[in-house]
């Protein structure tokens, strides 16, 4: 059974960096048929995917158009997990933060992380 | 980004209802189209994948159908448990975009 456990500070200030953690269990990060997912939720912008990071035969990301730029996940193969890191936060990216594996949909998901941005 | 378009927003049903909600995709996604259930305070738990393909453990109640832009997400017999949103998602791209919800409350 796939587990993520997310990890991370519930409390970010404005321009600065927000980083979480997703340990995985019962998977490999390096799978070559799954991805690895950021995604948020907030009452005014609903559920938004962020971006995810994948290995096939070597590794890759992909981030949504709206955090590009701001927004980096790496993988950490020696701990089994990836993270989020999204720079010059703002009020705005206050919202709940799941991770999530993606095999055909997001079939398991983190426990969520409130983070939210003070001005 | 391929727009997600989610209705109805609500929909008031009873125990024993069949429930249709609908899900139009801004442009062609094929079938890579999933449908979510989520609880407050609770992760999305995923229902139905590849437009009509019934997640494992999820019961058999839950269908989907469609492709291209319109889908469909069918309850037939709504349960006590089943008062909960609705979400679809696109992955037919590499931005992947959600529906804005659809939340089944109680008449």
């Amino acid at each position: 059974q796939v587990q993520l456990q997310q990890s991370g500070p519930g409390l970010v200030k404005s321009s600065q960096t927000l980083s979480l953690t997703c340990a995985i269990s019962g998977d490999n990060v390096s799978s070559t048929y799954a991805g690895w997912n950021w995604i948020r939720q907030s009452p005014s912008r609903g559920l938004e995917w962020l971006g995810r990071t994948y290995f096939r035969s070597k590794w890759y990301s992909d981030y949504a158009v709206s955090v590009k730029g701001r927004i980096s996940i790496s993988s950490d193969t020696s701990k089994n997990q990836f993270s989020l890191q999204l720079n010059s936060v703002t009020p705005e990216d206050t919202a709940v933060y799941y991770c999530a594996r993606d095999d055909a949909g997001f079939d398991y998901w983190g426990q969520g992380t409130q983070v939210t941005v003070s001005s | 980004d391929i727009q997600m378009t989610q209705s109805p927003s609500t929909l008031s049903a009873s125990v024993g209802d069949r429930v249709t909600i609908t899900c139009r995709a801004s442009q062609n996604i094929n079938i890579w189209l999933a449908w979510y259930q989520q609880n407050p305070g609770k992760a999305p738990k995923l229902l139905i994948y590849k437009a009509s393909s019934l997640e494992s453990g999820v019961p058999s109640r839950f269908s989907g159908s469609g492709s291209g832009t319109e889908f469909t997400l069918t309850i037939s017999g709504l349960q006590p448990d089943d008062f909960a949103t609705y979400y679809c998602q696109q992955y037919n791209d590499y931005s992947w975009t959600f529906g804005q919800g659809t939340k089944v409350e109680f008449k």
